[in-house]
């Protein structure tokens, strides 16, 4: 079975600070990684998905995550974070295994920027 | 196009009656997911249908809820028998077939059981 946890339910940040969502996934084979997006009244958005290659994966608006094996993590970081990135924020990891390729979530990150 | 369509936005049912949740898949996607959004469980999955087949409804209570994909343009959650506990957003998305193909969600139908 796969799970993800994300540590952090809240995390609060000035505009313009850098940004570190932490995510670390559960899961015996190699799983496919996924960031997740929720702005308020709206639905949830992919902005970024890692499979294999380079384990810094690039997405939308300035986002990049890092894949790091050995410690089971897929952490989103942001280099400078604008207050339009208030939202909540999801990892998930997928395992296609038997033709299944469900999504299976972690609890989610409330982003706040501070103006 | 539309994205995925969910209908309605909005359901408010009393105690024991029954719920009918409804989805449209974007055209030409062969999967499509459930999930349900609480605070205190966050995204729970639900079910899965792949070309209209159901692959997996280990999310899916035993009691109460079923789904179906009679053609491949839509999709429907019922919930019999409404619980208080069943008050939650219900997410639909549908994909391209493969394993690390993105999902696109609707905006959800909040059931709020009185």
């Amino acid at each position: 079975a796969q799970s993800v946890t994300q540590p952090d339910a809240r995390v609060t940040v000035s505009e313009g600070a850098s940004l570190q969502l932490r995510c670390k996934y559960s899961y015996s084979g190699t799983p496919y990684l996924f960031w997740y997006v929720q702005y308020p009244r709206q639905g949830l958005q992919l902005l970024l998905k890692y499979y294999s290659g380079d384990p810094v994966v690039q997405g939308v608006n300035g986002f990049e995550a890092e894949f790091i094996k050995s410690n089971s993590s897929f952490h989103l970081r942001k280099a400078s974070v604008h207050w339009s990135d208030s939202a909540v924020y999801f990892c998930a990891v997928s395992a296609f295994s038997g033709g299944n390729n469900k999504l299976t979530f972690g609890q989610g990150t409330v982003l706040s920027v501070i103006p | 196009n539309a994205g995925v369509i969910q209908t309605p936005r909005h359901k408010v049912t009393g105690k024991g009656q029954e719920a009918t949740l409804w989805c449209e898949p974007i055209s030409g996607h062969s999967a499509v997911f459930w999930y349900r959004q609480t605070i205190v469980q966050g995204l729970e999955f639900l079910t899965y249908f792949r070309n209209q087949a159901p692959i997996d409804d280990s999310g899916m209570p035993k009691e109460r809820f079923s789904a179906q994909m009679p053609n491949q343009s839509h999709s429907t959650l019922k919930i019999q028998s409404t619980q208080p506990q069943d008050s939650a957003v219900y997410l639909c998305a549908s994909s391209l077939e493969g394993s690390n193909e993105r999902l696109f969600f609707g905006h959800g139908t909040k059931l709020s059981v009185l």
